[in-house]
């Protein structure tokens, strides 16, 4: 297992169309993030997951945006009718949690461009 | 999660030591300080976390003071690769089952200099 990987790297849609991103974690890992980064700020916290529950959402998350967890591995996050203002880069990143939780560790990120 | 407070941008002369500084007056005992990298167009990349003691790994040193309202991460040898924007972030390790999403502000960029 060499990490965390999101699929695309890149995507670029036109406005009002939906897309959909791809996490997969680290195999062990239990607990899986999805945090926006526009630029020149740092990451912001979306939502995250312990095995399949959905157990936290941030505000930030509105109802354009679903994220899916169906088997507790692979997470998906869809937005539905793209604004401009959803341009960012979307991170995934994955933890072990337990009675310590350990560090977090991130992909490489899915850079969206809505034109 | 108690806020940090760090500079907005550091030069620092390759193979020298690049110390990182960060306020974190409002941090409570079961919060530890961890410290990520960000390299350009990259995920956040772990570093160290600590709670009181100082701690050592291969890639920093972190120095937490004896009050706990600061530490300093410290790169030994700067290479041009430690070029990035470093966040420090204070968290509850053992969160008990509540969310323990990271809260990053806008870091340091550190920028080392040939």
């Amino acid at each position: 297992d060499t990490g965390v990987s999101q699929n695309p790297r890149h995507k670029i849609t036109k406005r009002g169309q939906n897309v959909t991103f791809r996490c997969d974690p680290i195999s062990e890992h239990n607990r899986l993030y999805w945090y926006r980064q526009t630029l020149g700020q740092g990451p912001e916290f979306l939502t995250y997951f312990q095995n399949e529950a959905q157990l936290e959402k941030s505000r930030l998350l509105s109802d354009r945006f679903s994220a899916e967890r169906p088997k507790g591995s692979f997470s998906t996050l869809e937005i539905q009718r793209t604004e401009q203002g959803d341009s960012a880069m979307y991170l995934c990143a994955s933890s072990l949690a337990g009675t310590a939780n350990t560090e977090a560790f991130f992909g490489q990120g899915t850079r969206l461009t809505v034109v | 999660d108690a806020k940090t407070t760090q500079p907005t941008s550091m030069d620092c002369a390759e193979g020298r030591a690049a110390n990182l500084p960060c306020n974190h007056s409002t941090i409570s005992g079961n919060e530890y300080v961890y410290w990520y990298r960000q390299i350009h167009s990259q995920g956040p990349q772990y570093i160290i976390h600590g709670l009181k003691n100082n701690e050592t790994n291969e890639m920093a040193s972190l120095i937490i003071t004896e009050d706990r309202k600061s530490s300093t991460l410290i790169l030994p040898h700067a290479t041009l690769r430690d070029t990035a924007v470093y966040y420090c972030i204070v968290r509850r390790r053992y969160s008990g089952g509540g969310a323990d999403g990271l809260t990053f502000g806008k870091g340091t960029h550190l920028i080392i200099q040939p």
